[in-house]
């Protein structure tokens, strides 16, 4: 049972590169959520899947696109990376939404 | 909108003193509250909430909360500090009238425990 897992840990990538965050969940949880983590910001809502085949965009969402590709997974693509994209990425789910959210571990993107 | 606000970005304190973390959010409707924890490198971790009830909430490793809806605070605090408590702290917000389990994050407060 692992819970939250990131892949990759680490990533640099150089301006207009894309890649793809993946995030898997072994919970059962409806919900699932990206967040960007910056110094002295907390924790920015990029996108959110409230259950499997529905994504909608949250605080931060501009340069970023999420597929939900089924209940276990939620993807979170930069098609162009730019500088300001440089951050903590961290996946989350909850199965609602007085319940606790469950993060994974963060990938930490670098984009020169 | 939304918003929470935690009013410290650091607070250093010496082990076994008490200690207070700052939140005040603001609302038009009813609210849950969270305190999460982020230890060095890891991602975060529940604290407590407050749901109804008993405004004052604890966690398991002695630190408490108290829901103060006239001055729309919640603000942690434990008695004793550890070392170990060194970390970063996130007051979160939702709001209770259908919503998706959204979570607004205040800036962060890091506890720093010195021996």
């Amino acid at each position: 049972n692992a819970g939250v897992t990131q892949t990759p840990k680490f990533q640099v990538l150089k301006t207009g590169q894309s890649m793809t965050l993946q995030c898997a969940q072994d919970m059962n949880h409806n919900s699932m959520y990206w967040y960007r983590q910056d110094p002295g910001m907390g924790l920015r809502l990029i996108y959110y899947s409230a259950s499997e085949g529905t994504t909608d965009k949250g605080e931060v969402p501009n340069g970023y696109n999420v597929s939900r590709l089924n209940k276990r997974e939620f993807s979170l693509r930069l098609e162009s990376a730019a500088p300001s994209q440089t951050s903590v990425y961290f996946c989350a789910t909850t199965q609602g939404f007085t319940d606790t959210q469950y993060f994974g571990p963060g990938t930490r993107l670098t984009v020169l | 909108a939304q918003s929470v606000t935690q009013l410290d970005s650091q607070v250093p304190v010496f082990e076994e003193a008490p200690v207070e973390l700052r939140c005040n959010y603001s609302s038009s409707v009813s609210v849950y509250l969270f305190w999460y924890v982020q230890y060095p490198n890891q991602g975060l971790q529940l604290l407590l909430k407050y749901l109804s009830g008993s405004t004052l909430v604890e966690s398991i490793n002695g630190f408490e909360a108290e829901f103060n809806k006239s001055q729309t605070s919640f603000h942690l605090r434990k008695p004793s500090v550890h070392i170990s408590d060194t970390a970063e702290y996130f007051c979160a917000v939702t709001h209770g009238s259908g919503n998706t389990g959204k979570l607004i994050f205040g800036q962060g407060t890091t506890l720093q425990v010195k021996p």
